[in-house]
Order: structure tokens, then C-alpha cells, then sequence
């Protein structure tokens, strides 16, 4: 049973536009979500969070929106960069339970 | 200010073989979570373990799989008469309490032959 479901295996975008990688959860007691970036034979690193109180968090090039109604969230990069191509990774929790559900990843490819 | 440290990086096993993955979280954390990762698959929990103590324990295998995390060094996933479904990458993270983000080492790539 996937929780946290990345329906896109892969993204390929241009230098310079924008990326949007989707997330979908299914457990409505979800109530803090992340984003973590991940390199080939690396660990995951931590990107962006937010919580479900809130319905867009900002880190530079970086925006995650929240739609709980639809139990949706996407991370946006803008501009992309060569340098971003990598594996996400969305994870959600409840917090204080200390358990990350993450998704299956969507490998995001910009071109320059 | 050394991250999170695993090793080994790559482990090779036959099958029947007991496999010791250590983590040793970064300075001052003294909260450790394994995860595993499957080939094609996100990153499964597996257990979290505070000083001494199994705190959840519900992803681990009933069999098999041990974790644990002595008052002095690192933690340590163990895995007893590994068979080839145990081959996947085990990643440790750790934190400096619950409600702070936890930083992840580089993972241990397990292959079972």
C-alpha cells in the first residue's frame, strides 16, 4: 500500500525553465512533508519541508505547495540548473512519530 | 563537522552470511534511523533507536534483522543469514531530537551472492 506516491518516474526539463515534480499521500494524518534531493551512490539530502498548516513554503530557487484537501503537494525549482539533475524524493510524517514514508522518486534531467 | 558516517560503503555476502552495517551519527545526535532502499523502490523505514534504547522497531523483518545503538559507538543494522532479497542499500540518518530534520550518511550497498 504506497502512502506517498510519485506517479512520474522521470522529469526532463531545460536549463533555465521551470521543474515541477507532483506528490501525492493518501494517509490524512500526514502532517509535515519533505523534499529530499538524492545523487547516484549518495544518501538522500535534505531540500525543503512544510508543514501542513501551511500551504507554500519558499527557499530560494526552491517553492513546495501544499493541497491538503486534495492530499497533493509539488516542488517547484526556478530557474533549473544542470547541477539539479538528481532523484527526488517527497517523504511525509506525523509528526512525533519519527517514521519519513517516502515515494519512489522522480529522476528530474535539465538539459543545458 | 563530519556527517553521518557508514560503512562500509559496499558489502558483499554469500548467502547464509551475517552482515554488520555500522552508522556513526553526526556529532552530538543521539537519534539514529535505518532505512532500506530496494532497487527501483523509494526508502523504507526500518527502525529508530535512541542512546541504548529501540525506540520503533515496527519496519524492521521479524527475523533475521537486528538494530542497535550502545551507549558508547556507532549503531549497528545486523543481518543475520542474509539471503539475496536482503541485497538493497541501507541508510542510516540521525538527528538531535524529534522534531528536527535528519541528516542522512551515504548508505551501504549490500549485495548478496
Amino acid at each position: 500500500d504506497q502512502q506517498v506516491k510519485q506517479n512520474s518516474p522521470s522529469l526532463s526539463v531545460q536549463e533555465g525553465r521551470i521543474s515541477i515534480l507532483n506528490c501525492d499521500y493518501t494517509n490524512s494524518m500526514f502532517d509535515y512533508f519533505l523534499w529530499y534531493k538524492k545523487y547516484p551512490a549518495e544518501g538522500p539530502t535534505f531540500l525543503i519541508s512544510i508543514s501542513s498548516i501551511k500551504d507554500k513554503n519558499e527557499d530560494g530557487r526552491f517553492t513546495v505547495f501544499l493541497n491538503k484537501s486534495a492530499k497533493h503537494l509539488s516542488l517547484h525549482i526556478v530557474p533549473s540548473q544542470p547541477g539539479d539533475s538528481a532523484v527526488y524524493f517527497c517523504a511525509a510524517t506525523v509528526r512525533g512519530s519519527e517514521k519519513l514514508v517516502f515515494g519512489k522518486g522522480t529522476k528530474l534531467t535539465v538539459n543545458p | 563537522n563530519a556527517g553521518v558516517m557508514q560503512n562500509p560503503r559496499h558489502l558483499v555476502r554469500r548467502r547464509g552470511q551475517e552482515a554488520r552495517l555500522r552508522c556513526s551519527p553526526m556529532k552530538g545526535h543521539s537519534h539514529v534511523y535505518w532505512y532500506r532502499q530496494l532497487p527501483e523502490e523509494g526508502l523504507k523505514f526500518m527502525v529508530y533507536l535512541q542512546k541504548e534504547n529501540i525506540i520503533d522497531e515496527s519496519g524492521m523483518p521479524k527475523e533475521r534483522f537486528s538494530a542497535e545503538f550502545p551507549k558508547e559507538g556507532p549503531s549497528i543494522l545486523r543481518i543475520q543469514q542474509v539471503v539475496r532479497g536482503d541485497s538493497a542499500a541501507y541508510f542510516c540518518a540521525s538527528s538531535d531530537n524529534r522534531n528536527t530534520e535528519a541528516f542522512f550518511g551515504q548508505g551501504t550497498r549490500l549485495t548478496v551472492v
